[in-house]
């Protein structure tokens, strides 16, 4: 299966909001509502951020929110904070006991 | 609190058998029906997603990889395995394995995730 698509890079200023999209097709981020969200800074492993494509697990800011409309599924970062500066990726169950990842995102706050 | 870690050799000779083991800590591998994952980052390059195994022994592979790796698992030492063979240098990378999200639906998520091990193809 192939990689969902990200933007390289998304960038804004302390307080402002930024979205990262992830484009899948039908057969994956439009046919299941799987769509989970990773933050991983410099070095580390990734961070679980979303769930079931808007659901926040304890502990993730709210300021964090994801939302899926047809076959692209995103992640919005709201009150962008310096700590938000990361790389982010968005994951899919594909069917078939299948996952993709998508590209990955750099978000950099200005 | 469930933690994992991976161990295995840091190099592994191109066209050998790279192997990583993922220790289990916190919980045991098969007290609940989860699936275990390995996941994959090349150097400056995204995530990708290997292959899983379920605590049963039940295993599904990434189609890209299927023909080059094994995942299997052990209860007894609660660890799981990865072996992918016929490596090349495009195999070089940090390996991370995860637990999936607890059923119904366990094919949603990857959480928690082991600090990642880097393993480097090179004579």
């Amino acid at each position: 299966q192939s990689a969902l698509t990200q933007p390289r890079s998304v960038s804004g200023s302390p307080g402002q909001s930024v979205t990262i999209s992830c484009i899948g097709t039908s057969s994956d981020v439009g046919g299941y509502n799987y769509v989970s969200w990773y933050q991983q800074h410099p070095g580390k492993a990734p961070k679980f951020m979303i769930y079931d494509v808007t659901k926040r697990p304890s502990g993730v800011p709210d300021r964090f929110s994801g939302s899926k409309s047809g076959n692209t599924a995103s992640l919005t970062i709201s009150g962008l904070q310096a700590e938000d500066e990361a790389d982010y990726y968005c994951c899919s169950y594909v069917g078939s006991y299948i996952f993709a990842f998508g590209t990955g995102t750099k978000v950099t706050v200005l | 609190q469930l933690q994992l870690q991976e161990s295995g050799p840091g190099l592994v000779k191109p066209s050998e058998t790279l192997s990583l083991t993922c220790t289990v800590s916190g919980g045991s591998i098969s007290s609940s029906a989860y699936y275990w994952g390995w996941i994959r980052q090349p150097p400056g390059k995204g995530l990708e997603w290997i292959g899983s195994i379920f605590f049963s022994g039940d295993t599904y592979y990434n189609p890209s990889l299927k023909s080059r790796v094994t995942i299997s698992i052990d209860t007894s030492k609660n660890q799981f395995s990865l072996k992918l063979n016929s490596v090349t240098a495009a195999d070089t990378a940090v390996y991370y394995c995860a637990r999936h999200s607890p059923p119904p639906g366990t094919w949603r998520w990857f959480d928690p995730w082991g600090q990642g091990t880097l393993v480097t193809v090179s004579s």
